[in-house]
Parts: structure tokens; C-alpha cells; sequence
């Protein structure tokens, strides 16, 4: 099945700087892969999402990058505000049904 | 508005004790899942639905039981065989074209053992 790896736990940036956060996955049949925002007290909300088919997609200051090769995609989220402090979850397809979920990255802006 | 509804969002348990959940969306999403998510850890995957009155066991299927008797409604039942409950229960529909796609979650119940 598949298995998906996230890093870094935890990630401290200062406002306005950029943040990345990295996922790898292991099947490489694997063609969607969608990026999940969680604020205290509250469920995930999906942010952003790509497929296999494309290197990037943006979405104002949020972009996720693929690479089918090394299988890892990637959250870039540029000039960073309080209110993107919050946890967040990248996932991968297994099967047709299911969703992977990576360990979850706490994302913490400094003003 | 549409969306995801838990209930209750705190709720405590008894020892050998069976606590329901509740999830209901107005959605009109035929897929339904239910997560649990421990502090500092991903969300895994307990049951899922893709119609009504069928449902499939996920990861950590052992000491859950569900039902899915109409499409709007995908009670979780915490048995007395959970030994570790203790958790944050995520409910979540699908509105995409495939049914791992584009989750919808609710805002959670929080489960506690007395």
C-alpha cells in the first residue's frame, strides 16, 4: 500500500518569509496528491491539489510543486501571514478510495 | 449552507461503555469517511462509505462499528473493544470525481475516557 512521509514537523518562519513543506510517497502509480489545511479546533480543509500530469499549480501565495521521479511533492507557501499558522496535511491516493495521510506539519508564523 | 455536521463535539466515555458519533451532510455526497487523528500523528483511516447500506473497513477498523441506512448519515459507534479511544474523530464526505477526492471534513468530536 501506499506510504507517506512529511517533513518537517514542525516549521517556524517569519512573517512575509517563505515557508516549504515536503511529502515523498511510495507508489508511483499514485496521481493525485492534494495538500490539507487544519486550524486549531477545526477538520482539514483542502487547499490545493495536483495531479500527475502537471509539474506545479498556484494559487495565489500557495503553489504545490510534483516530482514524479523522486515521487515527493511539495507546499510553497510565499510571503507568509498569521493567519496561515495552523497544521498541515499532505496526502496520496491508495487505491481508488482511499487517502494516505502524511504525520502533519506545524506551521507557526512569527510576527 | 452545505457542509458536514458532528455531533457531539466533546464527548466522555465509560469504561465498557458504547459511545455513537454522529455525522450528517447535506452535501449530496454519495462517499463517506471516518478518521481518527492522535496528537502529532496523520489522519487513519477507520471506515468508509460509498453508498448507502455498504461500507468498507479502513486501517484501524477493530473496536468501531458503522451504518450508512440514508445517504445524508454515517453514524461511527465507539465499542467497549476499543481499549485506547481516546482520540479526535474526523467525519468527511467526497464532492470529487473520484471519491478520494476533494474531502469535505467536519469539525470533529473529541472522545474521552473517564
Amino acid at each position: 500500500g501506499e506510504n507517506v512521509e512529511q517533513h518537517p514537523s514542525t516549521l517556524s518562519v517569519q512573517e512575509g518569509d517563505s515557508a516549504v513543506i515536503k511529502c515523498t510517497y511510495s507508489d508511483s502509480a499514485s496521481n493525485y496528491f492534494p495538500w490539507y489545511k487544519q486550524e486549531l479546533g477545526k477538520g482539514p480543509q483542502l487547499i490545493i491539489d495536483i495531479r500527475s500530469n502537471v509539474g506545479e499549480k498556484k494559487d495565489q501565495r500557495i503553489a504545490v510543486t510534483l516530482n514524479k521521479t523522486a515521487k515527493h511533492f511539495s507546499l510553497h507557501i510565499t510571503e507568509t501571514q498569521p493567519e496561515d499558522s495552523a497544521v498541515y496535511f499532505c496526502a496520496a491516493p491508495q487505491g481508488a478510495q482511499k487517502l494516505v495521510f502524511g504525520q502533519g506539519t506545524r506551521l507557526t508564523i512569527n510576527p | 449552507d452545505g457542509g458536514i455536521t458532528q455531533s457531539p463535539k466533546y464527548l466522555f466515555r465509560k469504561e465498557g461503555q458504547n459511545v455513537t458519533l454522529s455525522c450528517e451532510q447535506n452535501l449530496n455526497h454519495d462517499a463517506m469517511y471516518w478518521y481518527r487523528q492522535d496528537p502529532g500523528q496523520g489522519l487513519r483511516l477507520i471506515y468508509y462509505s460509498q453508498i448507502v447500506n455498504d461500507f468498507q473497513k479502513g486501517d484501524i477498523a477493530e473496536g468501531y462499528s458503522v451504518s450508512r441506512e440514508k445517504k445524508e448519515s454515517f453514524p461511527l459507534t465507539v465499542t467497549s473493544a476499543q481499549k485506547n479511544p481516546t482520540a479526535f474523530y474526523l467525519c468527511a464526505s467526497s464532492g470529487g470525481v473520484a471519491t478520494n477526492e476533494k474531502l469535505f471534513f467536519g469539525s470533529g468530536t473529541q472522545l474521552s475516557v473517564l
